[in-house]
């Protein structure tokens, strides 16, 4: 198995950007996280879903971001306009029922 | 106050040495807890899952006191490779699959 697979690995982009954070989760998996990690804040869940439908989205920052998950095979975390305070590692993980939580390798996200 | 709490550390020790690390948390109706390894600049990875009857893995041993709300984690006879953050997990809600994670504890076993 390919494990969980985001992309891009690194994002550097200015100010007032859009930019669009990619996932693919493990096949079999019904349930896909988008966390954010700072050094501040450590790992925070910004959104959650299950079998494709967002359950839990309070931990996303503002109406600057948005998640996507047309189906079972990806999902999309989008951050328009972007902001120099949105610079943080940003993880996709998927799981099936709590068990085999992987996370993927991440995407490096710079706002300059 | 955070829902799971970690001393960030960082913790320096020698190499052969014991070392354990507490980890409390505040929802009473959590569930489930893990303790998940994080190297330098890579994804969190689970180290192991933690039971009120304590489970042991090698040269780790995981524990919880639900009385007492805390997690802890137990490494002997350190290596060098065990350098790396710890993050210490919950689930709140049984069928909820939502992680949450501590801020992390830096190990870094000195030669």
């Amino acid at each position: 198995d390919a494990g969980v697979i985001q992309s891009p690995r690194h994002e550097v982009t200015e100010m007032g950007q859009e930019v669009t954070l990619r996932c693919k989760p493990i096949s079999g998996h019904n349930s896909l996280f988008w966390y954010r990690q700072t050094m501040m804040r450590g790992l925070e869940l910004l959104i959650y879903f299950n079998n494709n439908v967002p359950i839990d989205d309070s931990g996303m920052p503002e109406d600057r971001f948005s998640a996507k998950m047309p189906n079972a095979s990806f999902s999309t975390l989008k951050i328009q306009p972007s902001e120099p305070r949105d610079s943080a590692v940003y993880f996709c993980a998927s799981s099936f029922r709590a068990f085999g939580y992987t996370f993927g390798s991440g995407t490096r996200l710079t706002v300059v | 106050r955070k829902e799971v709490e970690q001393d960030p550390g960082p913790f320096n020790v020698p190499e052969g040495a014991t070392v354990a690390f507490n980890c409390t948390y505040s929802n009473s109706a959590s569930q489930s807890f893990f303790w998940y390894r994080q190297d330098c600049r890579k994804e969190p990875k689970l180290l192991m899952s933690v039971y009120s009857s304590g489970n042991e893995d090698g040269r780790f041993t995981a524990q919880l006191n639900r009385a007492s709300q805390y997690i802890s984690l137990l490494i002997r006879d350190s290596k060098l490779s065990d350098s790396a953050t710890y993050l210490c997990v919950s689930i709140s809600n049984f069928g909820n699959e939502k992680l949450t994670f501590g801020t992390g504890t830096r190990l870094t076993i000195i030669p």
